[in-house]
């Protein structure tokens, strides 16, 4: 079946160096979402990603989807306390009912403050 | 607000026993999802579900069961069946687009049930 593999699975950085986590893919994805996920509490979808090579950004946040659209990745410049969490990408199911999503396992971001 | 609401955030089985847990949108959509979460194992889809009176097995659904009997409800039994049901259990729910009749909307989670065993 489907899968979709994150990398790393924890990333502990200094307040205010740069964070990146990267999504794979084994099939192509329609399109890509992203959600992240604070200590204790519930997933929240950031953004969605569909066209073959597109980047957007929010505020520090940087989003890509690659040419192939079997991959994606979250930039994070300048982090802050407040990005620490875990962030999830996922793509919907490439085979069968096109209704259910297919979540990495998650990257995990700790900052130093 | 809209929003899902899940209940209760704490749960605990005893042996043997089966334990229903609750989730209610006023979301007005039409698919909603079960996940289950482990430590370093990311969400795993239970069930789903497109429609009322509809649903179908995700990927762990074994010693699990759900109803679809209302839009707005979709209840989860954990049974005696699921021997290692400690975990944190979240429900979501999404806009189903017809026309694309794909997934791409995004998912709109509850804040979740703890349960672990006595």
């Amino acid at each position: 079946g489907q899968q979709v593999m994150q990398i790393p699975q924890y990333q502990h950085v200094q307040e205010g160096e740069d964070f990146t986590t990267y999504c794979n893919s084994s099939t192509t994805l329609s399109n890509i979402q992203w959600y992240k996920q604070r200590p204790g509490g519930h997933p929240v979808f950031l953004i969605q990603l569909v066209k073959s090579g597109e980047v957007k950004k929010q505020k520090r946040l940087t989003f890509q989807f690659g040419e192939a659209k079997k991959n994606s990745s979250l930039h994070i410049t300048a982090t802050q306390t407040t990005d620490v969490g875990t962030y999830f990408c996922a793509g919907p199911n490439s085979g069968g009912s096109n209704y259910k999503l297919t979540f990495g396992k998650g990257t995990l971001l700790t900052v130093n403050p | 607000d809209g929003g899902i609401t899940q209940s209760p955030k704490y749960l605990f089985r005893k042996e043997g026993q089966n334990v229903t847990l609750s989730c209610e949108q006023n979301l007005n959509h039409d698919a909603m999802y079960w996940y289950r979460q482990d430590p370093g194992q990311g969400l795993r889809l239970i069930y789903y579900s497109q429609i009322v009176n509809d649903f179908q097995k995700g990927d762990i659904a074994e010693g699990y069961s759900v109803s679809r009997e209302k839009k707005e409800s979709f209840p989860l039994t954990v049974t005696s069946a699921q021997k290692n049901p400690t975990a944190f259990y979240l429900c979501a729910s999404s806009i189903v687009s017809v026309l694309l009749g794909r997934v791409d909307q995004p998912q709109h989670f509850g804040d979740g049930t703890r349960l672990s065993i006595l």
